[in-house]
């Protein structure tokens, strides 16, 4: 199983642009790189999803570098709203493995 | 009206009863899923359904049952709770295993 690692927690302010690594030294060549937003007491939300290079969405982007060892969650100008749990999650699109929710890393915006 | 919806919201009960938590979707989706979150924590796989004939256990299925009774129906049960199983349950769908998900908005469960 390819083992993702994020930083607990990180405070931003608003408008700044936030940048939250995972790394996932294991990953295989077959695995996408899956992210999700979780607000206090709902569900998890979809942001965003790639294989290499850069993807871009109305919401955020995703880069991911060559080795595809890491790959990072950018939000630009972040606002009070953003303040949730962002989850990394690494697997094939038919695999077990990108069913499994790490801690997952806090993001507080402050004013 | 929701694509996920799970019932009820919030329970109560008490060490040894028998619960059921129920998971319907509008959103036509074969896969569906059962999660629970600990406070502070991640979300750790119950079960997850291929589809009405396909169930699987995840993570943490010991304590646990499912019932996939339709295609937009699944079903959770505690056989017989304790209070190590409070937690926040989620159910989620995919049109394919391990593509975007869609979760529910969670039960809370509270076992004495």
């Amino acid at each position: 199983l390819a083992k993702t690692t994020q930083p607990i927690s990180m405070d931003s302010y608003e408008g700044q642009e936030v940048n939250i690594t995972c790394s996932h030294n294991n990953i295989a060549t077959n695995d996408y790189i899956t992210w999700y937003q979780q607000f206090p007491s709902q569900g998890p939300r979809f942001i965003i999803q790639g294989y290499k290079t850069k993807v871009t969405n109305e919401v955020a982007s995703l880069f991911i570098p060559a080795d595809r060892k890491s790959s990072t969650l950018s939000l630009p100008r972040v606002s009070l709203s953003d303040t949730a749990v962002y989850y990394c999650l690494v697997g094939d699109r038919g695999g077990y493995n990108k069913l499994i929710f790490g801690a997952g890393t806090r993001l507080a915006v402050h004013p | 009206d929701a694509d996920v919806t799970q019932t009820p919201r919030n329970r109560i009960t008490k060490t040894g009863k028998r619960i059921m938590l129920e998971c319907s979707q509008t959103k036509g989706h074969d896969r569906m899923y059962w999660y629970r979150q600990d406070p502070g924590l991640g979300l750790q796989l119950i079960y997850y359904s291929f589809d009405v004939k396909d169930i699987n256990k995840g993570e943490i299925s010991d304590g646990y049952s499912v019932s996939r009774q339709a295609q937009a129906k699944f079903s959770l049960s505690l056989e017989s709770a304790i209070p190590n199983q409070t937690a926040l349950y989620f159910c989620a769908t995919s049109e394919r295993l391990a593509d975007e998900q869609f979760f529910g908005p969670g039960t809370r469960l509270t076992v004495l």
